[in-house]
């Protein structure tokens, strides 16, 4: 079963506007990771999040993770139409260093 | 610097055929290896991993099998596809917890 849940399902915002979608996850983590998928290709990794950092950030990316409530955030700054794409968050539990378990995505769209 | 083949891209297959998807990965070695499958529009739901050779777990009960008969080659296979085997099949290494894929490969079963 799915593990995390992303909001919204899609979001369209203008090119240069933030993008904020949101991740809750059920069950103690080890660390939780947020991936990129462009239409008809593979995932591809763009940060990682120990269960005990709060906040990160890599380029136009931060992200954050609350563990008391089992939630976190990734937010895109000043976007691109290249930021297109479908993003995923990914946990790694506790009870279980081998798998991840997806979400089902926030389908972001910028327009130019 | 390790890079991961998935092949084919695509595949149109007839109900009842036989399926053999492989992946392999360069650069790397005893690497953890995973299939996922991708409904349309829809999260990632794990298949089965392999830690090594000959070493397969799988996560749900389904119409498909897994093999790992070398190091770095991971197969997917099934004897017979039903039409609810249609979907997206990537392949995965992992690496410091980290995901790396291949390009997946669409399959629809007709």
């Amino acid at each position: 079963s799915q593990q995390g849940e992303e909001d919204p399902q899609a979001l369209s915002i203008q090119e240069g506007e933030n993008a904020t979608m949101n991740c809750s996850y059920k069950t103690s983590i080890n660390n939780l990771q947020w991936y990129r998928q462009n239409s008809g290709r593979g995932l591809v990794h763009l940060i990682l999040i120990r269960s005990n950092e709060r906040e990160k950030h890599s380029g136009r990316l931060r992200v954050t993770l609350d563990t008391s409530k089992k939630s976190s955030s990734l937010l895109i700054t000043a976007s691109r139409a290249a930021d297109t794409a479908s993003y995923f968050c990914a946990t790694e539990l506790l009870s279980n260093d081998y798998k991840l378990s997806f979400g089902a995505g926030t389908t972001v769209t910028v327009r130019a | 610097s390790q890079t991961i083949h998935q092949w084919p891209a695509t595949l149109v297959q007839p109900v009842g055929s036989p399926l053999s998807l492989e992946c392999t990965v360069e650069g790397t070695s005893n690497p953890n290896l995973y299939w996922y499958r991708q409904a349309a529009g829809r999260g990632l739901q794990l298949l089965f991993y392999s830690v090594g050779i000959g070493q397969i777990s799988s996560e749900v009960p389904q119409n498909l099998s897994a093999s790992r008969p070398q190091d770095r080659q991971f197969i997917l296979s099934s004897k017979k596809l039903l039409l609810s085997d249609s979907g997206f099949y990537l392949c995965a290494w992992r690496e410091a917890s980290k995901l790396f894929f291949g390009s997946g490969t669409q399959l629809s079963v007709l």
